[in-house]
């Protein structure tokens, strides 16, 4: 089964700093990785997937995110955030077997942009 | 423009009744899902369904039940015998092929009273 840890329920930064927000998941088969970020009260946006090829990834909005099979992490980091960053973040694997092909998302992380 | 339609975005229910929650996409999309957010819980998936006439329970389908008569609609009804029904509730869909983003509607907040 996949499972998926988001290791900070909340990240405070100060505007134009960089930031990392870790991930790390479980799974025995291939994975697909995710990252989507949610506004309040919204849905859900996708920022970048990796399925395969090369382990750093480029989203919007400037973000990119680093797959790294040996550490079972996909950590999403972004040089220089804005107070427009704020929101919350999700990283997602997506199931296989039982749970077909629905996202299993971790519990999320609060980023806090201040200036 | 093509999207995923929830309704309504506040719902209030008094105890002991049944609530459906509407969710429509106009993406022609195969697969749709439904997932409850709590604060500090991540969501967390209610039920799927792949195809037309088909769904399967997610990892907290207790308490809910779902239909999927038309590609584009998958209603959630939320009935009373989920202890707990308060939260916001997600609507998503995907093409069926594995890798594709997933889209989700604006939610429903559910609230009973």
């Amino acid at each position: 089964a996949q499972s998926v840890t988001q290791l900070d329920s909340q990240v405070p930064v100060f505007e134009e700093a960089p930031v990392e927000l870790r991930c790390n998941y479980s799974s025995s088969v291939s994975v697909y990785l995710f990252w989507y970020v949610q506004y309040p009260n919204q849905g859900l946006q996708l920022l970048l997937k990796y399925l395969s090829g090369s382990t750093l990834v480029k989203g919007i909005n400037g973000f990119e995110a680093e797959f790294n099979k040996s550490q079972t992490s996909f950590h999403l980091r972004k040089p220089s955030v804005h107070i427009s960053d704020t929101a919350e973040y999700f990283c997602a694997v997506e199931g296989y077997g039982q749970a077909g092909t629905a996202l299993i998302f971790g519990k999320g992380t609060t980023l806090s942009v201040s200036s | 423009d093509g999207g995923i339609t929830q309704s309504p975005k506040y719902l209030f229910r008094k105890e002991g009744q049944n609530v459906t929650l509407s969710c429509e996409q106009n993406l022609n999309h195969d697969a749709m899902y439904w997932y409850r957010q709590d604060p500090g819980q991540g969501l967390r998936l209610i039920y799927y369904s792949q195809i037309v006439n088909d769904f399967q329970k997610g990892d907290i389908a207790e308490g809910y039940s779902v239909s999927r008569e038309k590609k584009e609609s998958f209603p959630l009804t939320v009935t009373s015998a989920q202890k707990n029904p308060t939260a916001f509730y997600l609507c998503a869909s995907t093409r069926d092929r594995r890798g594709t983003e997933a889209f989700f509607g604006q939610g429903t907040r559910l609230t009973v009273v």
